[in-house]
């Protein structure tokens, strides 16, 4: 299975915006890249996820390089609430419900 | 829309016993996948049910085994409780099993201590 590399964790100021870099070097044509995060004390959330091009949904922007190597979580306007365990994860298309996360980065927001 | 639903939140065991826990997919998910997570090893995938048939598993001993029902409800269990099965066990749902169309939506999880 491709793996992906995050950083350990990152800091950024409320109501700045967050980019939080994965990469994957190894992808495949068919692999999608997900982005899932953990808020303390509650089961992972589903963020965003795309296949060559950039996306846009009400929570958050996937940066997708064009090698498709590497990929840029963006949220617009950082929050304490966002302050949580974010996963980069890559899916086959036709892949079970078998996700393999990693360590993820943790994203601490400061007022 | 209601979310995934576990039940119990909390759970305490002796090493030996077995434990049952439960999962309420989203309605109208026909996908059901059981997530451990623990410190040490993150998140780590238990098994999958797709319509009663389980459609993978993940590197776990045969102590973990589960079932899904024909309203979708799924649950897992674990025989033999042993000190290490202190996690959080997680249940995600699904509509598919497709990578690109059916993110997973998950529950808050189950708390296991095994004392």
């Amino acid at each position: 299975d491709a793996k992906t590399t995050q950083p350990n964790s990152m800091e950024s100021n409320e109501e700045e915006p967050v980019h939080l870099p994965c990469n994957h070097s190894t992808i495949s044509g068919t692999d999608y890249i997900h982005w899932y995060r953990q808020l303390p004390s509650q089961g992972p959330e589903y963020v965003i996820h795309g296949l060559t091009s950039n996306v846009n949904n009400r929570m958050a922007s996937l940066a997708i390089a064009e090698d498709r190597k590497s990929s840029t979580l963006i949220l617009h306007r950082a929050t304490l609430r966002d302050a949580a365990v974010y996963y980069c994860i890559l899916r086959d298309e036709g892949s079970q419900g078998n996700l393999i996360f990693g360590k993820g980065t943790k994203l601490s927001v400061k007022p | 829309k209601a979310g995934v639903t576990q039940t119990p939140r909390y759970l305490i065991k002796t090493r030996g016993q077995q434990v049952t826990l439960s999962c309420s997919p989203i309605s109208g998910h026909r996908s059901v996948s059981w997530y451990q997570q623990t410190p040490g090893q993150g998140l780590q995938f238990l098994f999958e049910y797709f319509s009663e048939t389980q459609r993978n598993k993940g590197n776990f001993p045969g102590r973990f085994s589960g079932r899904q029902f024909s309203n979708s409800r799924s649950e897992m269990n674990v025989s033999t409780l042993e000190l290490g099965d202190s996690a959080l066990y997680l249940c995600a749902s699904s509509w598919g099993t497709g990578g690109a169309y059916s993110p997973l939506h998950f529950g808050n999880g189950t708390r296991l201590t095994v004392t």
